[in-house]
């Protein structure tokens, strides 16, 4: 019940399109999603959270739709751009993982110029 | 202010041979964890440290230990290497635990041969 489920593996978008990745969680106890962005030798970076109160969450570009009783939740990143080429992580916590983060297995994206 | 540090950058270590790994946390921040990532397969949750005491454990053996000392410094020792430990090592801080934003540093690779 502890698993993030991650999909695509990999995405390459047209720059100015719409890059989606979608992440799918077990335990209905959890109740903080965040997205992390990494680029090659970097540590990841936090891009956008949600907490499950509210559907949706924008920040500029970056949107997270949630889904809570499908247990989803997706990434949305407008006007995509050849800098946003990066992995992304989706993950899950609350108290049922004692706050531990279970990450998602990451979606490589490749914005086409 | 500072980032998140990690030392060494690289490591390479033969089997059998122990290894430490070092994070300095952004200052003022209480809590710091320790990743394991391996291509395709996200991140693994290591260990929490929160004011010098262990507060969360992940499912790794034995072998994998940690400590934080009072400046919330913290090291990550690895005993009697195997050929899967092989991975980027990540460290993050945050002011007060896992249920915040995480702040990475930019990791240890550690190759084991």
């Amino acid at each position: 019940q502890q698993q993030v489920k991650q999909s695509p593996q990999s995405l390459i978008v047209q720059k100015g399109g719409i890059s989606i990745i979608n992440c799918a969680y077990e335990n209905t106890a959890f109740d903080y999603f965040p997205w992390y962005q990494q680029f090659p030798g970097k540590g990841p970076a936090l891009l956008i959270a949600i907490r499950p109160d509210v559907s949706e969450k924008k920040e500029g570009r970056f949107t997270i739709s949630f889904n809570k009783s499908a247990k989803q939740f997706s990434l949305h990143i407008m006007d995509s751009q050849p800098g946003d080429s990066a992995t992304y992580f989706c993950a899950a916590s609350g108290m049922d993982s004692n706050y531990q983060l279970i990450w998602g297995a990451g979606t490589k994206l490749i914005i086409k110029p | 202010k500072a980032g998140v540090t990690q030392t060494p950058r690289y490591l390479i270590k033969t089997r059998g041979q122990q290894v430490t790994l070092s994070c300095s946390p952004i200052s003022g921040h209480r809590s710091v964890s320790w990743y394991q990532q391996t291509p395709g397969q996200g991140l693994q949750f290591l260990f929490e440290y929160f004011s010098e005491t262990q507060r969360n454990k992940g499912n790794f053996p034995g072998r994998f230990s940690g400590r934080q000392f009072s400046n919330s410094r913290s090291e990550m020792n690895v005993s009697t290497l195997e050929l899967g430990d092989s991975a980027l090592y990540l460290c993050a801080s945050s002011e007060g635990g896992l249920n915040e934003k995480l702040f990475f540093g930019s990791g240890t690779q550690l190759s084991v041969l």
